[in-house]
């Protein structure tokens, strides 16, 4: 079965920039979707195929997808960026990776 | 405004059943699949099941296969998943979404709407 490979976290400066990898095996042939999940809320779709943001999204989300890696990369991090990420995938059924979760220091 | 509102989750011994409802309303409800996703409590996410716009397609994850059973009503903009035979290991927050797709049979799309989810517990 097909599986999805995320770091557990991921830290980065204030105003730096963030990349969170989904590992997998030629994912760059499948759509990857990036869900932004804060404590106690819902998950919100913050890329699509791989680099399409959804209406409100700040432009400082970005996505990529090439060979066996997709990446998230969030652009002047803020403290309001600190979540759990999820990389989400279909192949045969619908897969999400484990999570990462982003620390802004 | 784009809403969709779980309801039907509690406490429940292992063995038994129960169905959740999800609501939804803003948006053209039968145009769109529609899927369960949960989460353990401090796990990720995982996906249950998903219906086609029109229930002509429908899927599950192994992990419910033979025991869930999704379905939807689309004069009431009502999503259901029936659930039998709980286990301990179904315990988590089941969220409903809808797909991006419009009309489109095809699979893969994103998720962009959530409810805010409905908790179920199995225990004796």
């Amino acid at each position: 079965s097909y599986e999805l490979t995320q770091p557990l976290s991921v830290s980065v400066a204030l105003g730096q920039t963030a990349r969170i990898t989904c590992g997998g095996n030629n994912i760059g042939s499948k759509n990857v979707h990036w869900y932004q999940q804060k404590p106690g809320q819902a998950p919100v779709l913050v890329i699509y195929r791989d680099s399409n943001r959804p209406s409100g999204i700040p432009e400082r989300f970005s996505g990529s997808n090439s060979g066996n890696t997709a990446t998230l990369t969030i652009s002047r991090a803020q403290a309001g960026d600190e979540a759990d990420y999820y990389c989400q995938v279909w192949d045969s059924s619908t897969l999400f990776g484990g999570g990462t979760k982003l620390t802004v220091l | 405004e784009v809403q969709l509102v779980e309801s039907g989750g509690g406490l429940v011994q292992p063995g038994r059943s129960l169905r959740l409802s999800c609501a939804a309303s803003g948006f053209t409800f039968d145009d769109y699949a529609m899927h369960w996703v949960r989460q353990a409590p401090g796990k990720g996410l995982e996906w249950v099941s998903g219906i086609s716009w029109n229930s002509g397609s429908i899927g599950y994850a192994d992990s419910v296969k033979g025991r869930f059973t999704i379905s939807r009503d689309n004069a009431k903009n009502s999503l259901y998943l029936q659930m039998n035979s709980l286990r301990a290991e179904d315990t988590a927050l089941y969220y409903c979404a809808k797909d991006m797709g419009r009309r489109d049979d095809s699979s893969g799309h994103a998720f962009d709407i959530w409810g805010q989810g409905t908790m179920v517990t199995v225990s004796s």
